[in-house]
């Protein structure tokens, strides 16, 4: 079976430009998660959905940050402007969400995202 | 609140020794708990979870956690060490019904030939 699906995998661009991270979930699975990882501060969740509605987006950086799911098979994640600081590696995560049991997340291989 | 702590941001062992990672949590609830290895360039991949059942977990390529209650620990073994074991650990607690993950900083396991 395909696992999360994300691209691209490496994304360099200047900064002030948009950058658009893609991702499609594992078929079925209900719940979407947008991860970023630096090596100053971990993992941080930014974003989760469930059944395509954002339920907590606390961890959005600031209003440059966008993340929208259209569809149960797609989402993304905008970044426009983008910054230096920007620069790290993003990951898509998704899981069943059976109702009664906390199912773990499935996780992309990341889009490593450079900023100059 | 849910947190996890990670005692060894780096641990080291001879190919062939016994593997321990260290994992102290802690919730107001009844947590699942579970542990992801991230090998370089790759996503996380999940090693096992404990959620209300058995205490001791089996998980792939012969890890093994087990839930203590009364000393709030998650600790992640295995008898005997491969090269290929070298990568990141991450530790998860996440509250019983919940989605939302809360992740430990990560243990780098070296495994030395």
């Amino acid at each position: 079976d395909a696992g999360v699906i994300q691209s691209p995998r490496h994304e360099v661009t200047e900064m002030g430009q948009e950058v658009t991270l893609r991702c499609k979930p594992i078929s079925g699975h209900n719940s979407l998660f947008w991860y970023r990882q630096t090596m100053m501060r971990g993992l941080e969740l930014l974003i989760y959905f469930n059944n395509n509605v954002p339920i907590d987006d606390s961890g959005m950086p600031e209003d440059r940050f966008s993340a929208k799911m259209p569809n149960a098979s797609f989402s993304t994640l905008k970044i426009q402007p983008s910054e230096p600081r920007d620069s790290a590696v993003y990951f898509c995560a998704s899981s069943p969400d059976r109702e009664g049991s906390n199912q773990p997340q499935h996780f992309g291989d990341g889009t490593r995202l450079s900023i100059l | 609140a849910q947190s996890v702590t990670q005692l060894d941001s780096h641990v080291s062992v001879s190919e062939g020794t016994p593997v321990l990672l260290r994992c102290n949590y802690s919730s107001s609830y009844s947590p699942s708990l579970f542990w992801y290895v991230q090998h370089p360039n790759k996503g996380l991949q999940l090693l096992l979870k404990y959620t209300s059942a058995a205490t001791l977990v089996k998980g792939i390529n012969g890890f093994e956690a087990e839930f203590k209650k009364s000393e709030t620990s998650f600790h992640l073994t295995k008898p005997s060490a491969h090269m290929s074991d070298a990568a990141e650990y991450f530790c998860v607690v996440t509250k019983y019904n919940f989605n939302k993950f809360y992740f430990g900083s990560g243990t780098k396991l070296n495994v030395k030939p």
